[in-house]
């Protein structure tokens, strides 16, 4: 069964304190990994989409990473104004993305 | 560009009633998409259009859900009579093609009393 694990539940940091969310998943046919960010009361707004293992793709503080396994959601430096729940989802050969339950960031000043 | 539009953006209604969700996707997004997210959980899929067919809607409770595409451009999403577990937020989103990067509207929050 295709699934998508999100860890941690929650983060919670200081400003300028670096970590790492972390996105496993199994899923058969995998057509791309994708991040997303969401603030409370908002749709997701669409971060990276990575292909291939090895991949890598930055954004401002965050860079994200692919292996065959799981994805890595690195954090450089937080700022609050970063304080949301960052989403990932695999694509599947259907089109369709399956979501893990996210990751709820707040980093404090 | 504008991006995804849904209206209502709040909706409260009794148990047994009827509602209905619109959305507006991106111009020229042939594929648009049908979510549900429960509190603290991630979206899960409803139903997938592409142009006016409905390509995937195997999640669809088609007992109380129905959607419709008019044209291929905008979406209608509707419950009927709805009940007290459909509380949740509905999000629709938009792609260019199916593979593609999908783009979410702001949700509609239905709270069913």
């Amino acid at each position: 069964e295709d699934q998508v694990t999100q860890s941690p539940e929650a983060l919670r940091l200081q400003e300028g304190e670096s970590s790492s969310l972390n996105c496993s998943y199994t899923v058969s046919g995998l057509r791309g990994l994708f991040w997303y960010r969401q603030d409370p009361g908002k749709g997701p707004e669409f971060l990276f989409t990575l292909y291939s293992a090895g991949e890598e793709k930055e954004k401002e503080r965050l860079k994200a990473t692919l292996t065959k396994k799981e994805s890595f959601l690195h954090i450089t430096a937080p700022k609050p104004e970063d304080s949301a729940t960052y989403l990932c989802a695999a694509g599947r050969s259907q089109g369709n993305l399956i979501f893990g339950k996210g990751t709820k960031l707040s980093v404090k000043p | 560009e504008a991006g995804v539009v849904q209206s209502p953006r709040y909706k409260i209604i009794e148990k047994k009633q009827p509602v209905a969700f619109w959305c507006n996707p991106i111009s020229g997004h042939n594929t648009l998409y049908w979510y549900l997210q429960n509190l603290g959980q991630g979206p899960e899929l409803l139903i997938r259009y592409e142009n006016e067919e409905a390509v995937d809607d195997s999640q669809l409770p088609k007992d109380r859900f129905s959607a419709e595409r008019l044209k291929g451009v905008d979406s209608t999403l509707k419950i009927q009579p709805a009940e007290l577990g459909d509380s949740a937020v509905y999000l629709c989103a938009s792609s260019a093609q199916p593979m593609d990067t999908q783009y979410f509207g702001p949700g509609t929050r239905l709270t069913v009393l």
